[in-house]
């Protein structure tokens, strides 16, 4: 199975700040198709997740634009150029190129 | 607008079966396939397994040893999900999640408790 490692496991950000979090994959993530099914989600507590990010750096519908995506093969990040309070919850990789889906341990992200 | 509705929060002994159903809406049912993935309890996400709602296939976690079984019914546009031989490990939210994980359901909360 493909193990998914973030890092760091906790950040406290001022609001208006940047934060970052970065995902490792014990294996590339490039698919036989040539694309890298790495995605992003974030939970708010007593909620679903929901999708923030698929292939890496496609934001998905409604999501703004503070929200970014890149890497390729192994290594991940997600960054928000400017933490708002809505912003708060956990963040999760998740691994879309083979089964079993793989999930990273989340990121708690927290305001300071 | 897509919607997934599942089915209402469960409460288990051990040794017994839970099967879990996820409506759907708003789009067409085999267009996306379907996971399971649950969440114990301060832990991660954990995907349990996926089934393509066109033709059937199914992809199932190692880790459950044939305890799950994913099942859809194209007609009522529903997946389902069923964990037997529950275990008080097994307390958790179970969710239902389409596609690339792009929409989920709202959870279903199984305990397992004697």
């Amino acid at each position: 199975d493909i193990v998914m490692t973030q890092t760091p496991l906790s950040s406290p950000v001022t609001l208006g700040q940047p934060a970052s979090i970065s995902c490792r994959s014990s294996q590339s993530l490039v698919h036989s198709d040539e694309n890298t099914y790495l995605s992003w989600l974030h939970q708010r507590p007593g909620q679903p997740p929901r999708l923030l990010i698929y292939k890496i750096s496609k934001r998905f519908s409604g999501v703004p634009d503070r929200f970014s995506g890149s890497g390729a093969g192994t290594h991940f990040t997600l960054k928000i150029s400017r933490v708002e309070a809505e912003d708060v919850g956990i963040y999760y990789c998740v691994q879309g190129t083979q089964f079993p889906r793989t999930f990273g341990q989340g990121t708690k992200l927290e305001i300071k | 607008q897509v919607q997934l509705v599942q089915s209402g929060a469960e409460v288990k002994k051990p040794g017994a079966s839970v099967k879990i159903s996820c409506k759907t809406s708003g789009y067409t049912f085999t267009n996306y396939a379907m996971h399971w993935v649950r969440q114990a309890p301060g832990q991660r996400l954990e995907w349990m397994g996926w089934i393509n709602t066109g033709d059937g296939e199914r992809r199932d976690s190692q880790k459950f040893q044939d305890r799950v079984t994913i099942t859809r019914d194209t007609s009522a546009s529903t997946g389902y999900m069923e964990l037997s031989s529950l275990r008080s490990e097994d307390t958790a939210m179970y969710y239902c999640a389409l596609g690339g994980f792009d929409y989920w359901g709202q959870g279903t909360l199984v305990t397992v408790s004697s």
